[in-house]
Formats: C-alpha cells, sequence, structure tokens
C-alpha cells in the first residue's frame, strides 16, 4: 500500500460547475497519474505529471487540468463539469516499477 | 501504436483452472502486469514479468509469455469465490513516464 488518499471520494455536481479532485500521497513517489475508468472502455489516461510542476497530457486529457507543486499532491480539476465526466477517478503512483493505485473518487454531473 | 486486449467475461467452476488471456502491440515493452480490481476498489498488483522470461509462478498464479505472438495469460489454480473480480493486463516500456497502458479488463465469474 502507497499511502494514496483521493477526495473527494464520491461526489454529485452539476453541469457546468467546477470540480476539483486530488490525490495526497505518502511515498516520495516521482510519478504520478490521473486515470478514468468507465464500463467498456477500462482505464485511460488523463493528465501526468514526472515532477513537481511537471506534467503532461494522457490519451483523453480535453476538458481536464492538472497541477503539482507539491510532490505528494496532485489535482485534477474540471474546468466546467459535462455528463461526459461522469466517471470513476483513480489516482496512482509510481516509483520506478508498477502503479500503486488509491481507491478511486466516484464523481457523477448531472 | 499500443494496445492491449483481453475478452471482457469469464466464467470457471469454483475449484477449476482460470486462464485469462491478453494480447499486446508494443514489442518495446518491457514489463507486463496483471492487477485485480474488486468491487468499489482500486486496482491491486497480482503480479509481474519481466519481458525477457517466460513464465513466473507465485503460489496459485502463474504468469506465461510468449513474446513472440505477444501474448500472455494468467492462470488461476483453485479458483475461489474470493477470485471473483476484474482482472486488468497491463504494458510498460523501460523509462516510460506515462504510465502503463491498461485492457479493459477481464471480469472472472465464479460459479458454485
Amino acid at each position: 500500500d502507497a499511502g494514496i488518499t483521493q477526495s473527494p471520494r464520491h461526489k454529485v455536481t452539476e453541469t457546468g460547475t467546477p470540480v476539483t479532485l486530488r490525490c495526497h500521497q505518502t511515498e516520495n513517489h516521482r510519478y504520478m497519474y490521473w486515470y478514468r475508468q468507465d464500463p467498456g472502455h477500462g482505464l485511460r489516461l488523463i493528465h501526468y505529471s514526472y515532477g513537481v510542476k511537471d506534467t503532461d497530457k494522457g490519451e483523453v486529457s480535453d476538458g481536464y487540468s492538472v497541477s503539482r507543486s507539491k510532490t505528494e499532491d496532485f489535482l485534477l480539476t474540471l474546468e466546467s463539469a459535462t455528463s461526459s465526466q461522469t466517471s470513476v477517478y483513480f489516482c496512482a503512483t509510481k516509483d520506478t516499477g508498477e502503479l500503486f493505485f488509491g481507491e478511486g473518487s466516484r464523481l457523477t454531473v448531472l | 501504436g499500443e494496445d492491449v486486449e483481453q475478452s471482457l467475461f469469464l466464467s470457471v467452476r469454483e475449484g477449476d483452472s482460470s486462464v485469462i488471456n491478453c494480447t499486446y502491440t508494443d514489442s518495446s515493452s518491457t514489463y507486463l502486469y496483471w492487477y485485480k480490481q474488486e468491487p468499489g476498489a482500486g486496482l491491486q498488483l497480482l503480479t509481474y514479468i519481466f519481458s525477457n522470461m517466460d513464465m513466473k509462478q507465485d503460489q496459485r498464479l502463474t504468469v506465461l509469455l510468449n513474446k513472440k505472438d505477444k501474448h500472455l495469460s494468467l492462470r488461476i489454480a483453485d479458483t475461489q469465490t474470493g477470485d471473483s473480480a476484474i482482472y486488468f493486463c497491463a504494458e510498460s516500456r523501460e523509462g516510460g513516464a506515462d504510465g502503463l497502458t491498461f485492457g479493459k479488463g477481464t471480469h472472472l465469474i465464479i460459479q458454485p
């Protein structure tokens, strides 16, 4: 267990509102990731970070932004949530090999 | 491009062996992983294999890798009800900062 905490774990919001999901790690891992999981699509990479203030886009980055001001925190922001962003979001971290996952944040956009 | 394919469902009887298959396309893959996801939880690493190996065994789990055919399998011996979960195959490249590429996951259903 890599000490990954996601917050909030559940959120219901309305279309057009901003949403921020937080990922906090205690293992000092260099790499951090945000994935979304949807039925029929598996896990898809949204954004990732390879160091403080160093981030890059993943496969499904449109509509999302990220920030990493400290090693331990990686924020995912939906500037204006849409119903297509209803999903379960997973944060993951990596040091040199495997990915360690958080428990997930379930977001529902009405 | 990178792509990882798995069948979506597998149904087995309790006590039988389960074999979950995966194919991948990236010949530069260095590690291949199997993750398990139980309902409402995150993914947990089950096992992994380095690309220069062809087999790895860990208690009830056996991983077979056919690098020529880019085929990976996970065999679970004596399948139990607690093995019911989604199993994800994933690949990585050496030095790859962009994480792992995952298959869509195989739902393992255990029949009594």
